[in-house]
């Protein structure tokens, strides 16, 4: 079955550096999601994304984050100046059709900034 | 703005017993999705079941059931014959029916199926 790819599975960076996580999502899906899980805490949605632009985000996703597909197949999320609040999962989704069919989630990327 | 409500923090069931997990939303739209999620302890989210708004038949997946009350703004998931690896966290999401597709997701539910 087709799945959505994340990488690192765990990433320990210091305060103020940039990360990059990474995600290959379903080959044949067109929309593309960033969501973020803080410990204990619920899902929250960071951003949207669909033919090579965001389509929502949330206010979560301020100036420091940015999203790209820059090859057709990753599709990235860039923390510029990490902070000690920005340690949480990332999960990365990805939908078929442009009706909300349910995503097709990664299996995260545990972020911690220390 | 939409909000989902799970007021079941934690829950357990017997192995072959039934469960049911209860969910709630708040939405102002007429047009939106309803899906159940289930997060094993290994972390990767999969989609459970999912409901359309406007269908009244409640949706069913093998020994997976909903109890759609769109009036009561209610959407309860019934899982029948309760087997071990049903233990997860089970999140509650709506999705409006826009090209963004984004889902508001509740607390979630943590369920553990005692042998």
């Amino acid at each position: 079955e087709p799945e959505v790819t994340q990488t690192p599975s765990h990433q320990v960076t210091q305060m103020g550096q940039e990360v990059i996580l990474r995600c290959v999502p379903i080959s044949n899906h067109l929309y593309f999601y960033w969501y973020r899980q803080i410990l204990g805490q619920k899902v929250e949605f960071l951003v949207s994304f669909y033919n090579n632009e965001i389509s929502e985000k949330s206010e979560i996703f301020d100036d420091q984050f940015s999203v790209e597909r820059p090859d057709g197949s990753n599709f990235t999320l860039k923390i510029r100046s990490t902070k000690l609040e920005d340690s949480a999962m990332y999960f990365c989704a990805s939908s078929g059709g442009p009706l909300p069919y349910g995503y097709t989630f990664g299996s995260g990327t545990r972020l911690t900034v220390v | 703005a939409q909000t989902v409500t799970q007021s079941q923090p934690e829950m357990s069931v017997q192995e072959a017993e039934t469960v049911t997990l209860s969910c709630t939303y708040d939405t102002s739209e007429n047009n939106y999705y309803l899906f159940w999620y289930k997060q094993p302890p290994s972390r990767q989210m999969i989609l459970v079941i999912r409901q359309e708004a406007y269908k009244q038949q409640n949706a069913t997946e093998n020994r997976f059931s909903v109890n759609f009350q769109k009036a009561a703004k209610s959407f309860s998931l019934k899982i029948s014959d309760s087997q071990l690896g049903d233990t997860a966290m089970y999140f509650c999401a709506s999705t409006l029916d826009t090209n963004a597709g984004k889902s508001t997701f509740g607390d979630g539910t943590t369920l553990t199926v005692k042998p």
